[in-house]
Formats: C-alpha cells, structure tokens, sequence
C-alpha cells in the first residue's frame, strides 16, 4: 500500500526553539493531515490541508501541502514543555480509498 | 459537540479468546473508520463503514470484522485472538465517507492486551 516517509523520527531539542518536520511520498495525495498524539490517547487533528500549495496555520503551528502534492512539512515556533509528544503525518491517497495513510511519527522531545 | 468515544479503554484477553469493541461518533459523522496502532507497524487502516456498509478495507485477516448500526455507531470484532493483536485500536469519524477529502478526528483508543 501507499507508505509516507515522514522524518525525522524523533527530536531533542530546547524549550523556545522551532521545530521543523516533513512527511514525503512516492505518490499524490488529495489531503493533507497532521496529527499530535499524547502517550494513552488518540491522535488530535493539528491541521488540514486539502489544495496544492496551502499554507495553514493554527497558532504556533504552521503547515503546508506542498505543490507536488507529494509533501508536506509542519513547523512549529517558540516550542514550549506541553509540544511534547509525537507528530503524524497522514493523507488520503489520489489512487485507492483504503482509509487514511499515516507516517511513522516524529516524536519530539523538549529540554528545559 | 462530544468527541468520539471508544468502550472499554482498557482490556486484555487470552489467546483465542474474542473481543468487540464499540466507537461513538461524533454527532452528525456517519462514516466510522478503525486503525490498528503498535509500536513496530504504526497506525494502519482495518476498515471503514458508512451509512451501515463497509466502504473499504485494509489489509488484515478475516479475523476482524466490524459493523455499523444506523445510529452510527461501530463495533469491530477480532476472533481468535492472537498475542500479535495486542494494541491500541482507534476509531475515526468523519461526515462524509473516506477517500474524500473530509477530516477524521479520532477518539481515545482501545488499549487491547492479549495473554
């Protein structure tokens, strides 16, 4: 199936730093998601993206889709303690409907 | 509007042994999608059920099985559990049916532990 090459896998960084992070793809995608997920608990919708080229933010966060639709990154600014945790990507792939295609996680970690 | 809500949280089966677990939807949402998510596979995609019909699936056994009643709401079913299907079981809802460019929000999980 479609897979999403999503880097890097985990982050070390301090508190007030920005965070970058992307997700890849051999194929098109129709959308773009990014998701925060906390140790117990289910994944929580950061962003949306759903058109080539968008660039949406939600706070500190700011995402992309990129124009190839094969990718898209997610910045976060001015990280802070509670930013910890790990980061998915996820898309609806151009070709099949089998549900949303994740990638691995990027799992940030924030030093005081 | 609630979230999306999974019964139970927690559970752990022996081998063999079947398990169901539901999912509420958000209000509204009338597709229901379930993931698998562990450690060495991340989240994978099971199935997907809209309007009580199950749109797509992925690639997993007989084994699991789901339904949808017309409230919305989902149960998915594993037979015969084996110790490789312990893991965190999510459920998504969204309004429109998967593939579409509509949002998924997730609820908490299912923590499934297998002995």
């Amino acid at each position: 199936g479609q897979q999403l090459n999503q880097s890097p896998q985990s982050m070390f960084i301090q508190e007030g730093e920005d965070v970058s992070m992307n997700c890849t793809s051999s194929s098109i995608f129709n959308t773009w998601l990014w998701y925060k997920q906390d140790p117990g608990e289910g994944p929580v919708l950061l962003i949306a993206l759903y058109k080539a080229g968008e660039l949406t933010s939600n706070g500190r966060l700011t995402a992309q889709f990129g124009i190839t639709r094969k990718d898209s990154f997610l910045n976060i600014s001015a990280s802070i303690p509670s930013d910890v945790g790990i980061y998915f990507c996820a898309g609806h792939p151009q070709r099949g409907a089998d549900g949303l295609t994740f990638g691995k996680g990027t799992h940030l970690i924030i030093q005081p | 509007k609630a979230g999306v809500t999974q019964t139970p949280r927690y559970l752990i089966k022996t081998r063999g042994q079947q398990v169901t677990l539901s999912c509420s939807p958000i209000s509204g949402h009338r597709s229901v999608s379930w993931y698998q998510q562990t450690p060495g596979q991340g989240l994978q995609f099971l199935f997907e059920y809209f309007s009580e019909t199950q749109r797509n699936k992925g690639n997993f056994p007989g084994r699991f099985s789901g339904r949808q009643f017309s409230n919305s709401r989902s149960e998915m079913n594993v037979s015969t559990l084996e110790l490789g299907d312990s893991a965190l079981y999510l459920c998504a809802s969204s309004f429109l049916a998967g593939g579409s460019t509509d949002t998924q929000y997730f609820g908490p999980g299912t923590r499934l532990t297998v002995l």
